[in-house]
C-alpha cells in the first residue's frame, strides 16, 4: 500500500530564504514521486516528479526535490522564496495503474 | 491546446437531490480520475476509469456514481446529496499509456454546497 505523510500543514518562510516543504512516503514497490503546486481557486499544477535515474530532480519556477530511498523521503525546496511561491503544495506517490495517493498538503505563506 | 475542464464551476444543491458534475478533456486521455478535496484529508479518490466501459471505485465513492460511454467524458453523479458531499472536486486525467510515472492533468475544481 501507498501513503504520503507531509510534515507540517502551514509553512511560513521570508521573502528571499529557503523553502523546504517535507514528504515522507510509504510504497511497497519502487515510488514515483510527484510535487503539485495549487493557487487559490484553480486545479492543481506539476511541480516536479521523480521516476527513475537522477535523484535530485528540477521542476518548475525554481523548485527542486531530492529522492532519498533510505530515508523514503522527497522533500521539496527552493532557495530563495518569492511571493508568488504562496501557495498549497502537494507531494504524491503514484502506484500501478498510476493511481496517486496524496498528502494532506502544506500551506506556504511567503511574508514580504 | 489540449485541457480538462469541469462544470459547473460552483454550485448548490439541497440534500437528497441527485447532482452530476460534468468533465471534459481534450487530451485522448484514457485513464480518468475524480477526487475529492477537504480541509485535512487533501486529495482523495472517489471513482477513476482506464477508458471507455471502465469504472473502478476509489477510496471514498460511496453515495458517487460515474459513467464512461466515450474518451472525453467522465460525469460524476451523487444519487442523493449529502451535506457531508460539501467539498470542492477535481477530475483529473493521464496519458493512455497509464504508465504509473505519468502526470495527472487537472481540471480547475467545481466546489459543490448542499445546504
Amino acid at each position: 500500500a501507498q501513503s504520503v505523510t507531509q510534515l507540517g500543514s502551514h509553512v511560513s518562510v521570508s521573502e528571499g530564504a529557503l523553502v523546504l516543504l517535507r514528504c515522507n512516503y510509504s510504497s511497497s514497490v519502487p515510488p514515483y514521486l510527484f510535487w503539485y503546486v495549487q493557487y487559490p481557486n484553480q486545479g492543481l499544477q506539476l511541480l516536479l516528479k521523480y521516476t527513475t535515474g537522477a535523484t535530485l530532480v528540477k521542476g518548475i519556477n525554481g523548485f527542486e526535490a531530492e529522492f532519498k530511498k533510505s530515508e523514503t523521503s522527497f522533500h521539496l525546496t527552493k532557495p530563495s522564496a518569492h511571493m508568488s511561491d504562496a501557495a498549497e503544495y502537494f507531494c504524491a506517490v503514484s502506484s500501478t495503474g498510476n493511481q496517486f495517493y496524496f498528502g494532506t498538503g502544506t500551506s506556504l505563506t511567503v511574508i514580504p | 491546446d489540449a485541457e480538462i475542464t469541469q462544470s459547473p464551476r460552483h454550485k448548490i444543491t439541497e440534500t437528497g437531490r441527485q447532482v452530476t458534475l460534468a468533465c471534459h478533456q481534450t487530451w485522448n486521455h484514457n485513464n480518468m480520475f475524480w477526487y475529492r478535496q477537504d480541509l485535512g484529508h487533501g486529495l482523495r479518490l472517489i471513482h477513476y476509469s482506464y477508458g471507455v466501459q471502465d469504472t473502478n471505485k476509489g477510496e471514498v465513492s460511496d453515495g458517487y456514481s460515474v459513467s464512461r460511454s466515450n474518451t472525453e467524458d467522465l460525469p460524476l453523479t451523487l444519487e442523493s446529496a449529502a451535506s457531508s458531499q460539501t467539498s470542492v472536486y477535481f477530475c483529473a486525467s493521464s496519458s493512455q499509456d497509464g504508465e504509473a510515472g505519468d502526470e495527472q492533468f487537472f481540471g480547475p475544481g467545481t466546489r459543490l454546497t448542499v445546504l
